[in-house]
């Protein structure tokens, strides 16, 4: 079943600007991971964030969590065209075992 | 870290043919491995996840199944194909309180 699911399907911006995604879920989580995938390659981890954490960064990447909001952001600052990629948020429930389930993505373009 | 070795990276197969994909793992022991498809481009459906050596469990009741003969191989099967079994096939590694390692995936055609 749906975990996590990505807003907006598809962002398109130009370089220099920062690009922001948002992933929301419906279940208490263990901890929430973000990862990029460029065309037709695997997955490439970015973050994982933990239910206790509020906030990660990672280079030009920021990552926030609400857990009261049930929701996450990736923000991408200063965007270069090879940042062009497909982005998907994966959680980890708080309860049981429970495996990585991923939402649907985010397309993000950055044009130069 | 973890590398995932997939293969081949792209199938072409017949309607009723059988399947074997492969997925094997470096640089760690005993890891938690995963079955993902990804159709048209979109979110990854789980398949088939393994804790250890003959312990598998399916997510989705589906043509295909799934085996782990060793610690580090990960084996996706299926007796015949259909034109639905079509997409992209991945394998991971890890990815519960840890990051997970991804294979370049295995595009599959069923023609």
């Amino acid at each position: 079943s749906q975990q996590g699911e990505e807003d907006p399907q598809a962002l398109s911006i130009q370089e220099g600007e920062n690009a922001t995604m948002n992933c929301s879920y419906k279940t208490s989580i263990n901890n929430l991971q973000w990862y990029r995938q460029n065309s037709g390659r695997g997955l490439v981890h970015l973050i994982l964030i933990r239910s206790n954490e509020r906030e990660k960064h990672s280079g030009r990447l920021r990552v926030t969590l609400d857990t009261s909001k049930k929701s996450s952001s990736l923000l991408i600052t200063a965007s270069r065209a090879a940042d062009t990629a497909s982005y998907f948020c994966a959680t980890v429930l708080a309860s049981g075992y429970s495996t990585l389930t991923f939402g649907k993505g985010t397309m993000l373009l950055v044009s130069p | 870290s973890q590398t995932i070795h997939q293969w081949p990276a792209t199938l072409v197969q017949p309607v009723g043919s059988p399947l074997s994909l492969e997925c094997t793992v470096e640089g760690t022991s005993n890891p938690n491995l995963y079955w993902y498809r990804q159709a048209a481009g979109r979110g990854l459906q789980l398949l088939f996840y393994s804790v250890g050596i003959g312990q598998i469990s399916s997510e989705v009741p589906q043509n295909l199944s799934a085996s782990r003969p060793q610690d580090r191989q990960f084996i996706l099967s299926s007796k015949k194909l259909l034109l639905s079994d079509s997409g992209f096939y991945l394998c991971a590694g890890g990815g519960r309180n840890t990051e997970a390692f991804f294979g370049q995936g295995t595009r599959l055609t069923v023609v």
